[in-house]
């Protein structure tokens, strides 16, 4: 059962354009949810994260926007560049509050984005 | 400022052969440490996780166990590898307590071939 879905393979976008990542959720218990971009060989890195109290969270060239009736977030990464192009994959958890432990993240299967020059 | 290093970066171990990949963090005390795998076409998938001295728990019963035997080492094992063993191999660290709203800060990885 996967709970956290990343149904795009992959996907190119035009340097300098916008690029648009989706991941879909399932488990309504999930409050707290992030982003990571991964390089070949490289361990994941943490790029922007978002709670559910809020509908979009910005740093930089990257927003992640949450529609929590949706079940659904994005991320948008503008303008895009070549250094941009990696695999990028979303994630999710329960807030300490909501009764989250320490049992780590739901991650989906990722998206490999190609920045076209 | 902290770091978490995982070593080796590659390892290629015929089946049957027992395995050990280590981690280890700096920078902080009592760390949740965590050991994910990647599997080719697949999301990163938990193994183990502990929030402790000894304290082991497991996301996924396989032949693949883990220890924690210091406070910020970490320890993935297998007596005996299968082929399907094979994967990209991330330890993982995140603050103690903050279960839930902390990212995870992942080290870089041990791509592991079981021949």
């Amino acid at each position: 059962d996967q709970q956290v879905k990343q149904n795009s393979p992959s996907l190119s976008v035009q340097e300098g354009r916008i690029s648009i990542l989706n991941c879909d959720y399932t488990n309504s218990m999930f409050d707290y949810f992030l982003w990571y971009k991964k390089y070949p060989a490289e361990g994941p890195t943490f790029l922007i994260s978002i709670s559910s109290i809020k509908d979009k969270n910005e740093d930089g060239r990257f927003t992640v926007f949450l529609n929590k009736s949706a079940k659904h977030l994005s991320l948008h990464i503008v303008p895009s560049q070549p250094g941009d192009s990696a695999v990028y994959f979303c994630a999710a958890s329960r807030m300490w509050y909501s009764g989250g432990g320490a049992d780590g993240l739901t991650f989906g299967k990722g998206t490999h984005l190609i920045i076209q020059p | 400022s902290q770091t978490i290093h995982q070593w080796p970066a590659t390892l290629v171990q015929p089946v049957g052969s027992p395995l050990s990949l280590e981690c280890t963090v700096e920078g902080t005390s009592n760390p949740n440490l965590y050991w994910y795998r990647q599997a080719a076409g697949r999301g990163l998938q938990l193994l183990f996780y502990s929030v402790g001295i000894g304290q082991i728990s497991s996301e996924v019963p396989q032949n693949l166990s883990a220890s924690r035997p210091q406070d910020r080492q970490f320890i993935l094992s297998s007596k005996k590898l299968l082929l399907s063993d094979s994967g990209f191999y991330l330890c993982a660290w995140m603050p103690t307590g903050r279960g839930g709203n902390s990212p995870l800060h992942f080290g870089n990885g041990t791509r592991l071939t079981v021949t």
